[in-house]
């Protein structure tokens, strides 16, 4: 699976959208760009994922750019609860690819 | 639906003791995983079951560690015996397509 790269940490204001960046460079054209993230002693929930094309739901949008080396997920309206660690991870589809592998995350602290 | 319920919640033991963590998956999921976190090593998978059926099981430590799933809506992942460095959060995560997480074990091994 392609390698993905996410800043460390990073701090936004509630209220404000967070936009959380990840470089997938050697992404292969089958490969599946997820967002998954994870609360204080909880574990992880399932955000948004997308293959080309831009996705949003009820949580989040995801941005993926057109070479699809990189993506942002989109927190358009950032609250205290959306404090997590946020990962971002390279898979193929569900169906022929069960392996989740979650690397450090980016730990996004949203403050008053 | 409850989601995944993951009991006990805390686990305390004492080296040497067996210790067997329970796992209830979204009913309907045909796919079941067994995640352990450490602070050292993040989130690691540890097992993953397709239809109760192991199907790789290469992420488990050693042999001191086994998992079973009799059926479609139990699993159990058990370690004996029991070590200090066993001490993590383990998490069981069910799946059609996208991964539903229960809220972990929080395992300590003294």
């Amino acid at each position: 699976d392609a390698k993905t790269t996410q800043p460390t940490s990073m701090d936004c204001a509630e209220g404000r959208a967070a936009n959380l960046p990840c470089n997938h460079s050697t992404i292969s054209g089958n490969e599946y760009v997820y967002w998954y993230r994870q609360i204080h002693s909880q574990g992880p929930q399932y955000i948004i994922h997308g293959l080309k094309n831009n996705e949003t739901n009820e949580m989040a949008s995801l941005i993926i750019t057109e070479d699809r080396k990189s993506s942002t997920l989109i927190l358009p309206h950032a609250t205290l609860r959306d404090t997590a660690v946020y990962y971002c991870i390279v898979r193929r589809d569900p169906f022929n690819d069960y392996k989740l592998s979650f690397g450090a995350g980016t730990t996004v602290t949203v403050r008053a | 639906d409850a989601g995944v319920i993951q009991s006990p919640r805390h686990e305390v033991t004492e080296m040497g003791q067996e210790v067997t963590l329970r796992c209830k998956p979204i009913s309907g999921h045909n796919s079941l995983f067994w995640y352990r976190q450490t602070m050292m090593r993040g989130l690691e998978l540890l097992i993953y079951f397709n239809n109760n059926v192991p199907i790789d099981d290469s992420g488990m430590p050693e042999d001191r560690f086994s998992a079973k799933m009799p059926n479609a809506s139990f699993s159990t992942l058990k370690i004996q015996p029991s070590e200090p460095r066993d001490s993590a959060v383990y998490f069981c995560a069910s799946a059609v397509t996208e991964a539903f997480f229960g809220q972990g074990t929080r395992l300590t091994v003294v």
